[in-house]
């Protein structure tokens, strides 16, 4: 089985641009949390998805950052009009339907960079 | 979901076992704990959860004491690979069939020395 897929590993943008951040969950999985680690920090939740329903987006800034789950393809983190601050690694995870004890499964993250 | 405490350090000789203390004096009936680790640069992986029964799979062992106030992840014969940073979780079993986020913490710091 493959595991959580994220991409781009890496991801350099400039301040302003957009950035689009990937994830496909584990095949069979259709539950799918994003996460966001500060340099030097711990995890910290953003958002939760199930298949095109936001289910809890108690972690996601106000303004600027926005998810998806579609019904076909990988869950999207959009960040729009990018600052400094946006500098660091988001974590995507997954867990199956049904029995609410399951672990999350990671993937490795994409490193993002704003110059 | 309650809190954990988790020594912010700890070293290991490569070979003996790796004992990781988590103290959850908090928790709740319908709360299990969940372990992960974090090697550097790499996502958090999944080690092992449970309830309140010890547990054991092919990575580690997890004991739990009687009154679920405290655990300890057992790594049983720890390998350089293994140095990373160690979370305890405690997350409540959700309702409606909806699951929860994970809290991470500092976690500890193992460092499993040659």
């Amino acid at each position: 089985n493959a595991g959580v897929m994220q991409n781009p590993r890496h991801l350099v943008r400039r301040r302003g641009q957009e950035a689009r951040l990937r994830c496909s969950p584990m095949k069979g999985h259709s539950h799918v949390y994003w996460y966001r680690q500060l340099p030097e920090e711990g995890l910290k939740f953003m958002v939760y998805l199930q298949k095109e329903n936001i289910i809890d987006e108690s972690g996601m800034p106000k303004e600027r950052f926005s998810a998806e789950f579609p019904k076909e393809g990988p869950s999207i983190l959009r960040i729009q009009q990018v600052v400094r601050g946006d500098s660091a690694a988001y974590f995507c995870a997954s867990s199956p339907p049904g029995g609410s004890n399951q672990p999350q499964h990671f993937g490795d993250g994409t490193r993002l960079s704003i110059l | 979901d309650a809190k954990t405490t988790q020594p912010t350090s700890m070293d290991c000789a490569e070979g003996r076992a790796a004992n990781l203390p988590c103290n959850h004096s908090t928790i709740s009936g319908n709360e299990y704990v969940y372990w992960y680790r974090q090697i550097h640069s790499q996502g958090p992986q999944y080690i092992i959860h449970g309830l309140k029964n010890n547990e054991t799979n092919e990575m580690a062992s997890l004991i739990i004491t009687e009154d679920r106030k405290s655990s300890t992840l057992i790594l049983p014969h720890a390998t350089l690979r293994d140095t990373a940073v160690y979370y305890c979780i405690v997350r409540e079993w959700g309702r409606g069939g909806s699951a929860r986020q994970l809290t991470f913490g500092s976690g500890t710091q193992l460092t499993v020395l040659p």
